[in-house]
């Protein structure tokens, strides 16, 4: 079968550095993304691994081991805003249309 | 601007009534996607196409059903047939080329809310 786990839940403090772990296990792999989601709104895209190592993005940082099936996404100097769900999906292979197959998400609460 | 649009962000409907939710994209996209999204549980995909007139099932497609006459537009219709259509329903596109980091925009969602 396929499957993406993620922690259900995080809490951070501002300022401080997190970082929200994913494992998948696939049938194929074309990539894994990382979406973050504010309550009531619609996913924004973050970041896109397809092979080994870190992506930087600013304070936002995304690793892959593909050996492993484990991703993570860092986020550093945290502020309050950063308090969302954020949540791993992974492409699957051409015989899937390539769909995304997505975790249940992880609800981060950043604190004062 | 580009980008993809959901309407309305809200609706309510009566029990046992058909309801079609729009989503119109001007991103010049080939694929489009409807999810569900409940309370605890990850997006759930219901249909998705690929290219105009052309449409596949997802996961959860029994008591949906959606067209694909314009490369804008994927409409979703919500049957009398869901049993539980209560939900925040998102739609995705994404260009279809050889690329694989072509990520999907999201529109805004909509929340039904049938009683």
């Amino acid at each position: 079968g396929q499957n993406i786990d993620q922690p259900t839940e995080m809490t951070a403090t501002e300022g401080a550095i997190v970082q929200i772990n994913c494992t998948y296990q696939t049938s194929g792999f074309n990539g894994l993304f990382w979406y973050q989601q504010h309550a009531g709104e619609a996913p924004t895209f973050l970041s896109y691994n397809v092979l080994d190592g870190l992506e930087e993005k600013g304070r936002f940082s995304s690793f892959l081991s593909r050996s492993k099936g484990y991703s993570y996404l860092l986020l550093k100097e945290l502020q309050m805003k950063d308090s969302a769900s954020y949540l791993c999906a992974v492409r699957g292979n051409a015989g899937n249309n390539r769909k995304l197959i997505w975790g249940l998400g992880t609800s981060l609460a950043v604190n004062p | 601007d580009g980008g993809i649009t959901q309407s309305p962000k809200y609706l309510f409907r009566k029990e046992g009534q058909n309801v079609t939710l729009s989503c119109e994209q001007n991103l010049n996209h080939d694929a489009m996607y409807w999810y569900r999204q409940d309370p605890g549980q990850g997006l759930r995909l219901i249909y998705y196409s690929q290219i105009v007139n052309d449409f596949q099932k997802g996961d959860i497609a029994e008591g949906y059903s959606v067209s694909r006459e314009k490369k804008e537009s994927f409409p979703l219709t919500v049957t009398s047939a869901q049993k539980n259509p209560t939900a925040f329903y998102l739609c995705a596109s994404s260009p279809r080329t050889g690329r694989q980091d072509t990520e999907a925009f999201f529109g805004q969602g909509t929340r039904l809310t049938v009683v």
